[in-house]
Parts: C-alpha cells; structure tokens; sequence
C-alpha cells in the first residue's frame, strides 16, 4: 500500500540553525500538511498546502516556518532559527481529494530536538 | 471553534475482552470523524473514516460510530489482542477550515496477555 515517507526520523539541532524536514507524500494525492506533536500534547495542525500554494496555516506557523513543493515528489518544511520549543515531532500527511469520505494519511515522523 | 476530547486517557484490559474508546466533540456540524492509531515514536495510521451521514464504520475488529446530536463517537474493539496495544486518537475536521483536522489528546490503551 502506498505510504507517506519522511526523512530523517531523527533530526538533532542546535537552537538557531535552519532545519529542513522532507517528506515524500504518497504520488497521486494533491493536498499536502505539516502538522506537530509536542511531547505529552496533542497532534497540532501547522500548515496545509495546495497547488503550490499554502491554503491554510495555522498561528504557530510564523515567519521562522516555511513550506515548499521543489518538485513533483518532496514536500518540505524549513524552520530557519530553530527554537528550543520547537522541539516535536512533524508529521506529513497527504490527502487525494478534499471529499468527506477522503482520509488524510501520515508518515511516522521526524522527531526534531532542538538543543 | 471545534475542540475534541476522548476519555478515558489511559485504559489497561486482559486480552480478549472487547472494549470502548469515547471521543467527544463540540461541534455536531462535523463534516466527518477519523479514528487513528499512534504506536511509541511513530506516526499516525488511519483506522476509519465515518462521513456526517454515516451512524458507523466497520473493519475486522474495528467498529467506529457516530452521534452528531450527543457530540460523540466511539471506537469499539472487539476481542482485544496485545498488538491493539497504542494509543488511539481521534480528529474532525474544523469546520471552518474543512482542511485542518482538530485531535483529541488520545486513549493509551494496554492489552495484557
């Protein structure tokens, strides 16, 4: 079954450094998202993009972030001064359609500790 | 705004029994309800979608419903194994923004041999 890839699984960085986490969303879907998991705290919606464009973002989602589809397969998340509290795991997710019957599949994450 | 919770946060069952996950919602204009399964350090797998017009869901031993009017859905499993053993989330859509899905802190749940 086709699946949502992410790399690396484990990011390490130190508070000020650009990181940028990628993801491979599954081929013939057209809706990508970013969304986080802070230890403890509940999955959280950062950024939804579409037809190369953000279609929505959420307030966490500040300049320091930004998205970007280079080509027909990556889908990136860059955080260009990281922050101590921006340690979390980022989850990518893709969607086929937006229909109410379309669900929104995740890759297994990329934890980023930000020292 | 749709704000999503489940109870309980943490449950510990014997193998075999079956059991049930609650989710609440504020919202009963949800446009649908997706149950997810969370294993340590891993990502999300998507268990059942219910559309607004469906009352429930099935796979294997899966079975997800939904009650707008109450503002709730549950997630029951049926002759529980130790591999059932994750957490399990559930999220709908913010109505306002049909794109952005609102999770609930999930039920740990512990299935002993």
């Amino acid at each position: 079954e086709p699946e949502v890839t992410q790399t690396p699984s484990h990011q390490v960085t130190q508070m000020g450094q650009e990181v940028i986490l990628r993801c491979v969303p599954i081929s013939n879907h057209l809706y990508f998202y970013w969304y986080r998991q802070i230890l403890g705290q509940k999955v959280e919606f950062l950024v939804s993009f579409y037809n190369n464009e953000i279609s929505e973002k959420s307030e966490i989602f500040d300049d320091q972030f930004s998205v970007e589809r280079p080509d027909g397969s990556n889908f990136t998340l860059k955080i260009r001064s990281t922050k101590l509290e921006d340690s979390a795991m980022y989850f990518c997710a893709s969607m086929m359609s937006r229909g109410i019957n379309s669900p929104l599949h995740f890759g297994n994450g990329t934890r980023l500790t930000v020292t | 705004k749709q704000e999503v919770t489940q109870i309980p946060a943490a449950l510990s069952v014997p193998e075999g029994e079956n059991l049930v996950l609650n989710c609440s919602f504020t919202d009963s204009a949800i446009y649908n309800l997706q149950w997810f399964r969370q294993d340590p350090g891993k990502g999300l797998t998507s268990l059942l979608l219910i559309q607004s017009s469906q009352r429930e869901q099935t796979s294997g031993r899966l079975n997800a419903s939904l009650d707008k009017s109450s503002g709730r859905s549950t997630l029951y499993i049926a002759a529980s194994q130790p591999g059932d053993s994750a957490t399990y989330l559930c999220a709908s859509p913010e109505v306002e923004g049909f794109q952005k899905l609102v999770f609930g802190t999930g039920t740990r749940l512990l299935v002993s041999p």
